[in-house]
């Protein structure tokens, strides 16, 4: 299995819900990450789990609350959005290698709109 | 730190053209390089990379790319363009055991018939 899974596939949500994105990888990677994307951009970074444990921040908002209960499941927990946060958000995992390349597969995406 | 400059937010070429999508990069330290293709509303797949060795590298779709240090450019090929083509694509860098991938900030390339 050399997919990742992102449910659900697109979000609605008020300024007021609490919501929460999953991301799911079977390749035995202990690295996570998740992304946002705007429109005609690249993707940025929000945060890198390696190993369970939250290894990078971006300086991210709160409102955003990223989760590893196992090295398979990434979760974002969204809380009190701003319209600005939709976006597409994509998760992505990794072999973790210190001593080689760490190539990123990127699930689907989730769609993300506040209201 | 790292960089990548994708030189040409918007090409367009005809079916049947040739495509060529160019890279170029910043790095103190050996690179790892990538491309990947995303399709509207999807992830990114990754099309081929460039780790160590040959430095003319073949990907899927008929695409390919050669790492020249001396230009620190990486740019994508393929030598006929099909409708299918149509899509962003992006060129990333990272280093060995690095977790961060740099991205450019994409093309998006169409095809007209």
């Amino acid at each position: 299995d050399t997919e990742v899974t992102q449910t659900p596939k697109h979000l609605v949500m008020g300024m007021t819900n609490k919501k929460s994105l999953k991301c799911e990888q079977h390749m035995g990677h202990r690295a996570m990450y998740w992304y946002k994307q705007k429109a005609k951009k690249p993707p940025e970074l929000m945060f890198v789990y390696s190993y369970e444990k939250l290894s990078i921040n971006e300086s991210v908002p709160s409102r955003f609350s990223p989760e590893c209960p196992n090295s398979s499941l990434l979760n974002l927990h969204l809380h009190a959005l701003q319209p600005e946060d939709s976006a597409l958000y994509l998760c992505a995992s990794s072999q973790e290698s210190s001593g080689g390349y760490n190539e990123q597969f990127f699930g689907p995406g989730t769609r993300l709109t506040v209201l | 730190a790292q960089s990548v400059t994708q030189l040409g937010s918007h090409v367009s070429v005809s079916e049947g053209a040739l495509v060529l999508l160019r890279c170029n990069y910043s790095s103190s330290v050996p690179p790892y390089l990538f491309w990947y293709v995303q399709y509207p509303n999807q992830g990114l797949q990754l099309l081929l990379k460039y780790t160590t060795g040959a430095t003319l590298v073949k990907g899927i779709n008929g695409f390919e790319a050669e790492f020249k240090k001396s230009e620190t450019s990486f740019h994508l090929t393929k030598p006929s363009a099909h409708m299918s083509d149509a899509a962003e694509y992006f060129c990333a860098v990272s280093t060995q055991g690095a977790q961060k991938l740099v991205f450019g900030q994409g093309t998006r390339l169409t095809i007209n018939p």
